[in-house]
């Protein structure tokens, strides 16, 4: 139990351009989830919280504005990367959390070119 | 405000030794205390969690921790590792009545040589 799946896994885009990455809990219902991403050989950084049928609430230095997240049903949470840039290349990981506990996905990792 | 502290950035150590990686949280209760591994390029995968009682807790893949509130440790212990066994090691601790938020330590690379 408590699965949680990342769409897609790999993604290259041009500079410029949205990218959006899906977040689904497969087997339970996840009213938070959370959108982290990883740099190199580094921890996870929380970049924010997502609520479902609310806004997401974002930590201090994410632009919100350039990382969309929404959180439409109990299962779907997704991040968009919006005008993406070099420097957002990067490894993006969801987890959604079920009875005190975060469970992550696989990750998706993003090249800006 | 929470924190967590993994004092090993690596650890190198043989097949079938035993292993403890060590974890120290800063709270001012009992937090939740969880060890995630990730497998590069992978998320991460819980391999156990102590939320209260019993202070050794069991794990999957032959691993456990202990929490020991007056050291405010709850390092990881297996006794006997396997090749597959390396991987980074997280430890992380939430708050109970808090934000659902989880602070991360900043991870122990351990490597297996034959």
């Amino acid at each position: 139990g408590a699965v949680v799946s990342q769409h897609p896994s790999w993604v290259i885009c041009k500079s410029g351009t949205s990218v959006k990455i899906e977040c689904r809990s497969l087997d339970f219902q996840a009213t938070t989830m959370f959108w982290y991403r990883q740099f190199p050989k580094q921890s996870l950084m929380l970049m924010a919280t997502s609520n479902e049928g609310s806004k997401a609430t974002y930590e201090q230095g994410v632009e919100k504005d350039k990382f969309l997240i929404n959180h439409a049903s109990l299962t779907l949470s997704t991040l968009t990367v919006t005008s993406a840039h070099p420097e957002d290349s990067s490894f993006y990981i969801c987890s959604a959390r079920d009875l005190n506990t975060q469970y992550f996905g696989p990750g998706t990792r993003l090249t800006v070119l | 405000a929470q924190s967590v502290t993994q004092p090993d950035i690596h650890i190198t150590v043989s097949e079938g030794a035993s292993l403890e990686l060590r974890c120290n949280y800063s709270y001012g209760a009992t937090p939740y205390l969880f060890w995630y591994v990730q497998s590069p390029g992978q998320g991460l995968q819980l391999l156990l969690k102590y939320f209260s009682g019993d202070t050794l807790v069991q794990g999957i893949k032959g691993f456990e921790a202990e929490f020991k509130r007056s050291q405010s440790s709850f390092n990881l212990r297996k006794p006997s590792v396997h090749w597959s066994d390396a991987a980074e090691y997280f430890c992380a601790v939430g708050a109970p009545e808090g934000n659902e938020k989880l602070t991360f330590g900043t991870g122990t690379r351990l490597t297996i040589i034959p």
